[in-house]
């Protein structure tokens, strides 16, 4: 099960906004709509940030979006603030194994 | 407010066993599948094992099948995750997590298993 493809990093300036893409198959991605996003700070838990492709759980700021296209999706983060520099993770679930597949991680710096 | 509290993680030698639990509260536990994810150090997240409401379906990452097994306590609202046969590699932070849509909605601290002589 290979991991999904993130870039390895990404940075934008305070206001600005930056997008993370996340790449897979018909056989995670593609083929469900069961993308999820996850912020994790240097030395902490990992926090969920988008479900379902698109959907953000209470408490989230509405700065983050997500997105899907065929086999491939996204995280925007608008209006970058600096608590916002963090590693991003993305998943899929997966119909070949059940559990899911995350990305490498993408590093964001607020610049 | 959703909890979940692993512990049992520590040093173990190479061919060793560990068993790790996680304590849920602020859910009703017996509703919700529940996951173990884990990060090496300076690695990513890989999904280590997922376990249905009911402990009847339980599926597994090919690096760990046939060494772990995920079971559940749902009179006590507590995750297990008994790993045997440790190798170097299964070295990370175990995180235990309510799961749900398929993703890992709420999550512990984690608790650091370190596989060395």
């Amino acid at each position: 099960q290979s991991a999904l493809t993130q870039p390895p990093s990404a940075s934008g300036s305070p206001g600005q906004s930056v997008t993370i893409s996340c790449t897979g198959t018909s056989s995670d991605v593609g083929g469900y709509n069961y993308v999820s996003w996850y912020q994790q700070h240097p030395g902490k838990a990992p926090k969920l940030m988008i479900y379902e492709v698109n959907k953000r759980p209470s408490g989230v700021p509405d700065r983050f979006s997500g997105s899907k296209s065929g086999n491939a999706a996204s995280l925007t983060v608008s209006g970058l603030q600096a608590e916002d520099e963090a590693d991003y993770y993305c998943n899929s679930y997966s119909g070949s194994n059940n559990l899911g597949v995350f990305g490498a991680g993408t590093k964001v710096t607020v610049l | 407010e959703v909890q979940v509290l692993e512990s049992g993680g520590g040093l173990v030698q190479p061919g060793g066993s560990l068993r790790l639990s996680c304590a849920a509260s602020g859910f009703t536990f017996s509703s919700y599948t529940m996951s173990w994810v884990r990060q090496a150090p300076g690695k990513g997240l890989e999904w280590v094992s997922i376990i249905s409401s009911s402990g009847g379906t339980t599926y597994y990452a090919d690096s760990v099948k046939g060494r772990f097994t995920i079971s559940r306590d749902n009179a006590n609202n507590t995750l297990h995750l008994q790993m045997n046969s440790l190798r170097a590699e299964d070295t990370a932070v175990y995180y235990c997590a309510k799961r749900s849509s398929r993703a890992a909605t709420d999550w512990g601290q984690g608790t650091l298993v370190t596989v060395s002589s």
